[in-house]
């Protein structure tokens, strides 16, 4: 159980270009769902957070509007990198979490990536 | 700024040795301890939960120090598969919040 699945796995794209990647929770609902990225060799960094039905919360330094995130279901969550840029080239990894209430520790699952280069 | 720091290694280790990685972290009142796994241009998996009583799970066995802010792992009877990054976790409130990520030790078991 638990499975978290991206789409796409890999994407190369021109700059100037959007692309979007698609964060699927299988098995379980997904109220919460985060998205990462990591540079090479970098630790992953947390990029936003995604709640089901309401605007996304950003970490400092990410910009929203180059971002866009929206998580339209319990099921879904979709990041799409806007005007696009070799700089955004990276692993981009989404994880859902699957909490019970009252629960103390709330594990998150990970999607197995999407790698994006921009030429 | 939340900061969770870890040897980047590499540790090289023969197969069958013991092997111990530490990992610190500045938010004192971080509530959720985990070490992932994560393998050549993959997804991070979780290797286990850490509590404050110690936990065991087969030949790996978390500590966590919540006084010394240091969260500790031990691989016994070390096998090749074991070579990975290992990753040290922590969530600061306790399941709302996104995760932050130590860089990694990278592990290499040698035959």
């Amino acid at each position: 159980g638990a499975v978290v699945s991206q789409h796409p796995s890999r994407v190369i794209c021109k700059s100037g270009t959007s692309v979007k990647i698609e964060c699927r929770s299988l098995d379980f609902q997904a109220t919460t769902m985060f998205w990462y990225r990591q540079f090479p060799k970098q630790s992953l960094m947390l990029m936003a957070t995604s709640n089901e039905g309401s605007k996304a919360t950003y970490e400092q330094g990410v910009e929203k509007d180059k971002f866009l995130i929206n998580h339209a279901s319990l099921t879904l969550s979709t990041l799409t990198v806007t005007s696009a840029h070799p700089e955004d080239s990276s692993f981009y990894i989404c994880s859902a979490q699957a909490g019970t209430s009252g629960g103390s520790s709330y594990e998150q699952y990970f999607g197995p990536g999407t790698r994006l280069t921009v030429t | 700024r939340k900061e969770v720091e870890q040897d980047p290694g590499p540790f090289n280790v023969p197969e069958g040795a013991t092997v111990a990685f530490n990992c610190t972290y500045s938010n004192s009142a971080s509530q959720s301890f985990f070490w992932y796994r994560q393998d050549c241009r993959k997804e991070p998996k979780l290797l286990m939960s850490v509590y404050s009583s110690g936990n065991e799970d087969g030949r790996f066995t978390a500590q966590l120090n919540r006084a010394s802010q240091y969260i500790s792992l031990l691989i016994r009877d070390s096998k090749l598969s074991d070579s990975a990054t290992y990753l040290c976790v922590v969530n600061d409130r306790g399941g709302a919040d996104g995760l932050t990520f130590g860089k990694g030790t990278h592990l290499i078991i040698q035959p």
